[in-house]
């Protein structure tokens, strides 16, 4: 069965602090991997990743994919109040047009 | 810019009744999504659509139903409500499967 595992489930931090999010997937015909940020609506789109070891980064937002081990990171550093939200990782496989969610990552930033 | 849009931001209901929820896209996407999401559950797929008229269900489709009769509408409808159908519904709609553009959510409450 094709599965997508995101942790921790939930983390709280302090305004400053850096933290790594970690998907982690199992899905035949891999071809890209998503990660969205949801606050209180819609979750809106950060990355696509689709090959190993190619960093991309936004601002203070950077993810990572190794396509060998079969997971990801979202990086966010100096983390704001603003980051408060829900980090959805998704991934699409090759012959489908559905993504394979993982069940999110809730971040507190507190100031 | 994509717009996706959701006929209610949110709804109350009672048990029984029929509920329909409209999503509605301006960017001629061919396939269009319905989810529902749950704390500690994520997304999950309920039904999409690639095309009009056409519908595949999603991973849990039981208790819905879809309509797709125009290219820019795709409608979940909920032919008796009941309390665990309470959720959060978002609608997407993509061109490829990578890019998926989400609307803002109805949070259906059903008493």
């Amino acid at each position: 069965e094709d599965k997508v595992v995101q942790s921790p489930l939930s983390l709280v931090v302090h305004e400053g602090d850096t933290v790594t999010l970690n998907c982690s997937y199992e899905v035949t015909n891999f071809r890209s991997l998503l990660w969205y940020k949801q606050e209180k609506k819609a979750p809106t789109f950060l990355f696509m990743l689709t090959s190993s070891g190619i960093e991309k980064k936004s601002g203070r937002l950077s993810s990572i994919l190794d396509k060998k081990e079969l997971f990801s990171i979202l990086n966010i550093t100096a983390t704001q109040t603003g980051d408060s939200a829900v980090y959805l990782c998704a991934v699409t496989q090759g012959g489908s047009e559905k993504l394979v969610f993982g069940k999110g990552t809730k971040l507190t930033v507190n100031p | 810019d994509v717009k996706v849009t959701q006929s209610s931001r949110y709804l109350v209901k009672r048990t029984g009744e029929k509920v329909f929820l409209e999503c509605v896209q301006d960017m001629d996407h061919e396939n269009m999504f319905w989810y529902r999401q749950d704390p500690g559950l994520g997304l999950r797929l309920i039904y999409f659509s690639y095309d009009v008229k056409m519908k595949e269900k999603g991973d849990i489709p039981e208790g819905y139903s879809v309509s797709r009769e125009k290219k820019e509408r795709f409608s979940l409808i909920l032919e008796s409500a009941s309390t665990n159908q309470t959720s959060m519904y978002l609608c997407a709609s993509s061109l490829v499967p990578d890019t998926q553009y989400f609307g803002p959510g109805t949070r259906l409450t059903v008493l």
